[in-house]
């Protein structure tokens, strides 16, 4: 089964200043690699798809990359509705899918 | 418009079985390519995937938990129910479905999750 390793587990950031989320796999995935943001209290929310590619609505200071074991999430410049837990999650052969441990921004 | 919704006990007694169901709208699970996926989340805890049925009635399960959980459908009802047996207070989770695309992997659409709690 391929692990996930997020970092930081949480990121203190200023509002309008960019955060950077990393994930690690255990083994390559390709670009198989999906983001989501969960708000308190509500369901997981995909971001970014195939590691680069934004979901329908996601606004463009969301940003993915990386391929292979290395990926990045950034957010250019934070807003206050971008507080949150964000997870990456493979789906490189699947069964399994396997989710990452999360990394959680929160206001400087 | 696609939705999904979870529903179940919210409180179940240790070694019970859970029966968990996910009722949704806007696709078919016997639409080629359709797959419902039950992923839970311990509170303040990360995410973790359980199981996945597809259009097909193929069936997967996390390998740690497979001898407890059985999935199925109803593809008359748009309804995916899941099983889980002989119940632990570190089951105490939010149990969500969701839908994937068999051919991306990915989850585009969750239900809003229910609370279960194993307590005696």
């Amino acid at each position: 089964e391929i692990v996930m390793t997020q970092s930081p587990a949480t990121l203190s950031v200023s509002p309008g200043e960019r955060a950077t989320l990393s994930c690690r796999a255990s083994q390559s995935v390709s670009s198989n690699l999906a983001w989501y943001q969960q708000k308190p209290g509500q369901a997981p929310r995909l971001l970014i798809y195939g590691a680069s590619t934004r979901a329908t609505g996601i606004p463009a200071r969301f940003s993915g990359s990386g391929s292979g074991t290395e990926f990045t999430l950034t957010i250019s410049s934070l807003q206050s509705e971008d507080f949150a837990v964000y997870y990456c999650q493979q789906y490189n052969n699947w069964p399994p899918v396997t989710f990452g441990q999360g990394t959680k921004v929160e206001i400087k | 418009q696609v939705t999904l919704r979870e529903s179940g006990p919210a409180l179940v007694k240790p070694t019970q079985t859970l029966t968990l169901t996910c009722t949704f709208s806007g696709f078919s699970l016997s639409t080629s390519g359709m797959c419902v996926s039950w992923v839970r989340q311990p509170p303040g805890k990360a995410l973790e995937w359980l199981a996945l049925i597809d259009w097909d009635d193929d069936k997967y399960y996390s390998t740690s938990l497979k001898t407890r959980l059985t999935i199925s459908k109803d593809t008359s009802k748009n309804q995916v129910v899941l099983t889980m047996t002989n119940m632990d207070p570190v089951d105490t989770a939010t149990y969500y479905c969701a839908r994937m695309d068999y051919d991306k992997g990915y989850f585009q659409h969750w239900g809003q999750g229910t609370l279960v709690t194993v307590s005696s």
